[in-house]
């Protein structure tokens, strides 16, 4: 059974970047797409961009400027940096298995845009 | 981007009743590529449905899905206690992969 996990820190100051870690339990992240995905508060889901573990990505258009994802097989992790933030960035951001639809998510961490 | 649009907002229904959610496409959703999942507070989302109409291991067969093109729809056909939730679709035959608005199921 896959479980991701993600981490960092939940309070983020504007203008700077905010960066996270999925670590993948459970299975290799070198067989697989993932994906990071967020949910500001009450509100609905956005598809943030993938990664394969050869190291190819795919960015949501609205987010490509200020987004990157990597990959480290060595630690079977991925990780997202969302930079210049402002207060719309804050939400709950989920790790995620695939490309297309998810069955394996993370819990979510909170992440606060805030001075 | 492909726009999906759900509805209702919100489902009053009791347990025992049928609920019936819509989620209605911008344009035609590629290969059928569309997907339901459940959210409960506090919680990541569930997949439920994947392919339009296709259960997920472990999923109970009260729940089903159809549609094709750019109409689908979400079907539970007796609520029990713990589907009382929200529910969200979401296409990814086209990039960007796109979720709707949600629909809250609460309890009447």
């Amino acid at each position: 059974q896959v479980q991701l996990q993600e981490s960092g820190p939940g309070l983020v100051k504007p203008s700077e970047t905010l960066s996270l870690t999925c670590t993948v339990s459970g299975g290799s992240i070198s067989s697989s797409y993932w994906s990071w995905i967020r949910q500001p508060p009450g509100k609905g889901l956005e598809w943030i961009g993938y990664i394969y573990y050869s190291g190819s990505t795919n960015y949501n258009p609205s987010l490509k400027s200020r987004v990157t994802i990597s990959v480290d097989t060595s630690k079977n992790q991925f990780s997202l940096k969302l930079s210049s933030v402002t207060a719309a960035d804050t939400a709950v951001y989920y790790c995620a298995r695939g490309s297309g639809c998810y069955l394996y998510w993370g819990q979510g961490t909170l992440v606060t845009v805030s001075s | 981007e492909i726009v999906l649009t759900q509805s209702p907002g919100t489902l009053s229904l009791s347990p025992g009743e049928r609920a019936t959610l819509s989620c209605r496409a911008s344009q035609s959703v590629s290969s059928n590529y569309l997907a339901w999942y459940q959210q409960k507070p506090g919680q990541a989302p569930r997949l439920l449905i994947y392919g339009a109409s296709s259960r997920t291991t472990g999923i109970p067969d009260r729940f089903s899905g159809s549609g094709s093109g750019t109409d689908f729809t979400l079907s539970i056909s007796r609520l029990e206690p713990e589907d009382f939730a929200v529910y969200y679709c979401q296409q990814y035959g086209s990039s960007p992969g796109t979720f709707g608005q949600g629909t809250k199921v609460e309890i009447k």
